[in-house]
């Protein structure tokens, strides 16, 4: 069964940096483009960054872009989100997921469990 | 970006009843509609995509219909680990959105 596994969470104070990480299991991420959604407390799902097989095209949403560089490393099977400038309002549950379909006809058709990432003073 | 609407925001519905959730576009995305269903704590777990196509493994009770800017989400006869929010998505352009939610209690 295809895994995906987040890490790297924890607290943060306003304008530091994060990296979390996503490791697959049971399949190959260079085969799928991948991606970030965060969900914040009592909030709905955002879909945050997109990367391509090879790393080579990234899709940002506006809330995160500038900010936030989304990263792989196929040979590890593991797909990165660098999180800078983080902000309290960057206090989630940060999922990775795995796209199927032609970019941006993405559907999400497997996710991890999520990691929790607080920002605060 | 593509807005999405879900109607009802909440219900309260009982075991064996049928569910209708709504979903509408703020513009024209074909049929490039997913649902997905969140419980607290959970993974999101998706159900439909291409607004009507069963994810494998989701059971029959699950089904989806629209196209265009106006989407339904059909439960039948809900089951008790059905009890949960549930989203849409678009993947008609970037940026990808979802709509804010409609949570499913028990009655």
């Amino acid at each position: 069964q295809v895994q995906l596994v987040e890490s790297g969470g924890g607290v943060v104070q306003p304008g530091g940096s994060l990296r979390l990480s996503c490791e697959a299991s049971r399949f190959s991420i260079s085969n799928h483009g991948m991606h970030w959604v965060r969900q914040a407390p009592g909030k709905g799902l955002e879909w945050l960054a997109f990367i391509e097989f090879h790393g080579n095209y990234k899709n940002y949403a506006d809330s995160v872009k500038g900010r936030f560089t989304i990263s792989r490393d196929n040979s590890k099977n593991t797909m990165y989100v660098q999180m800078d400038s983080l902000r309290t309002e960057d206090t989630a549950v940060y999922y990775c997921a795995r796209g199927r379909g032609q970019w941006p006809s993405h559907r999400f058709d497997n996710w991890g469990q999520g990691t929790l990432v607080t920002v605060s003073s | 970006a593509i807005q999405l609407t879900q109607s009802p925001s909440s219900l309260s519905a009982s075991v064996g009843d049928t569910v209708t959730i709504t979903c509408r576009a703020s513009q024209g995305i074909s049929s490039a509609l997913a649902w997905y269903q969140k419980d607290s704590g959970k993974a999101p777990k998706l159900l439909i995509y291409d607004a009507s196509s069963l994810q494998s493994g989701v059971p029959s009770r699950f089904s989806g219909s629209g196209s265009g800017t106006d989407f339904t989400l059909t439960i039948n006869s809900l089951q008790p680990e059905d009890f949960a929010t549930y989203y849409c998505q678009q993947f008609n352009t970037s940026p990808l959105t979802f709509g804010p939610g409609t949570k499913v209690d028990i009655k």
